[in-house]
């Protein structure tokens, strides 16, 4: 079965920082992979996703992830943070069994200092 | 702007009391998902719907149960709602496929006294 492990539960930035948020997944074949925002008391907004078309994946708002298949990972990244960043980000990876379930990480909550 | 809707936004009930989440999508998706979250934490699959008269129970049990009469509406009912199910309740919905990503409501946030 398919996991997704987020390396950290927390991060903490200063603003105009860079923000790294760590993604491992285990997966015997190549998944497709996704990242989600969610704000306070909002559901889940994609960020962006990997579909094998490019390793280097951008999205909206500034992120961008890179898939690195030798070490089965799918970090989040933006050069500079920004006070509206602070949320919930969810690592996600589609289930080798059943493609349209898709299986959740923990959640990392980004904390952005002014 | 989220064209899948749930209903209510917030919702206190006392124990014992049924209740019925409304979620709707208008976006013709075949595939519909509940999950459940608690507070700073990951979600759960509680059930799932493939089209419709197509239900399954997800990855977490739970006592609720779902109905997919038409492509846009996928209601979850508690038949009796206990203290142990207050949590953040989303809807979510996907074409088929799986690099299709998964749209989500605003959630339903239940609490049962």
């Amino acid at each position: 079965a398919q996991s997704v492990t987020q390396l950290d539960s927390h991060v903490s930035v200063s603003e105009g920082t860079p923000v790294l948020l760590r993604c491992n997944y285990s997966s015997s074949y190549s998944p497709s992979l996704f990242w989600y925002v969610q704000h306070p008391n909002k559901g889940l907004q994609l960020l962006l996703k990997y579909t094998s078309a490019a390793t280097l994946v951008k999205g909206i708002n500034g992120f961008e992830a890179e898939f690195k298949k030798s070490e089965t990972s799918f970090h989040l990244t933006k050069p500079s943070a920004h006070m509206s960043d602070a949320a919930e980000y969810f690592c996600v990876v589609s289930d080798q069994s059943d493609g349209n379930k898709l299986v959740f990480g923990a959640g990392t909550i980004l904390r952005v200092k002014s | 702007e989220a064209d899948i809707y749930q209903t209510p936004r917030y919702l206190v009930i006392g124990t014992g009391k049924k209740i019925t989440l409304e979620c709707s999508q208008t976006m013709g998706h075949d595939k519909m998902y509940w999950y459940q979250q608690d507070p700073g934490m990951e979600l759960h699959l509680i059930h799932y719907s493939y089209g419709v008269n197509s239900t399954e129970k997800g990855d977490l049990s739970s006592e609720s149960t779902v109905s997919r009469i038409r492509t846009e509406h996928f209601p979850l009912t508690l038949e009796s709602a206990r203290p142990s199910h207050t949590s953040q309740y989303l809807c979510a919905s996907k074409w088929d496929g799986e690099d299709s990503p998964l749209h989500f409501g605003n959630g339903t946030r239940l609490t049962v006294t």
